[in-house]
């Protein structure tokens, strides 16, 4: 299995509101990371978590809150968010920290916020 | 930091054609540099990694170059097809010991029949 899934494909919700979005693997990637990627931009780096551990949050506003329950899940908490967090997020994972080996990335998260 | 550059028009080729994309940096040597494909709505897939000390590495119809002096990498496809068409992103570390790479703006490929 060379997947990494993410759910749900699509989102879309309110400023108020709260949702999650969930990323999986079972290749034994000890790396997994969060992007953001805006249209026609690059994939921006959000977060990084190794071993379980968070090891890098590019300075993220507080209403992004990630979570790895295990070594196979990753997720990102969204509460309070504004109308220009709407991006396409994806999710990846990686052998290590670094992606000096092959990297996987998931379909992503269409998130629209209204 | 450093700063990626690839080309932001569009490449059209004809099919059959060798299409050839180019990554450039400005700073420091990375220790790697990776080339994704991108389509759209869709996460990007990884293709080739090279290293600091690899001259060239070639996957099927792929083939990327890796030139410290000029600090630029090539990306070719030989023989080119329209599922060819896509967005082509490089990666390659930021500076500061952080070795999460960071994504250029990419360059879309254009292959028509």
């Amino acid at each position: 299995d060379t997947e990494v899934t993410q759910t749900p494909k699509h989102l879309v919700m309110g400023m108020t509101n709260k949702k999650s979005l969930k990323c999986e693997q079972h290749m034994g990637h000890r790396a997994m990371y969060w992007y953001k990627q805006k249209a026609k931009k690059p994939p921006e780096l959000m977060f990084v978590y190794s071993y379980e551990k968070l090891s890098i949050n590019e300075s993220v506003p507080s209403r992004f809150s990630p979570e790895c329950p295990n070594s196979s899940l990753l997720n990102l908490h969204l509460h309070a968010l504004q109308p220009e967090d709407s991006a396409l997020y994806l999710c990846a994972s990686s052998q290590s920290e670094g992606m000096n080996t092959e990297a996987f990335f998931g379909q992503g998260t269409r998130l629209t916020v209204v | 930091s450093q700063k990626i550059e690839q080309n932001s028009e569009a490449l059209n080729i004809q099919e059959g054609k060798t299409a050839t994309l180019t990554c450039n940096y400005t700073n420091y040597s990375p220790a790697y540099l990776q080339w994704y494909r991108q389509d759209p709505g869709r996460g990007p897939v990884f293709l080739l990694l090279i290293r600091e000390n690899e001259k060239e590495k070639r996957k099927e119809r792929l083939k990327v170059t890796f030139d410290t002096t000029l600090k630029q990498s090539l990306f070719h496809i030989t023989a080119s097809q329209p599922a060819d068409s896509a967005t082509y992103l490089c990666a390659l570390p930021q500076s500061g010991g952080s070795y999460i790479p960071t994504f250029g703006r990419g360059t879309s490929l254009i292959v028509h029949p």
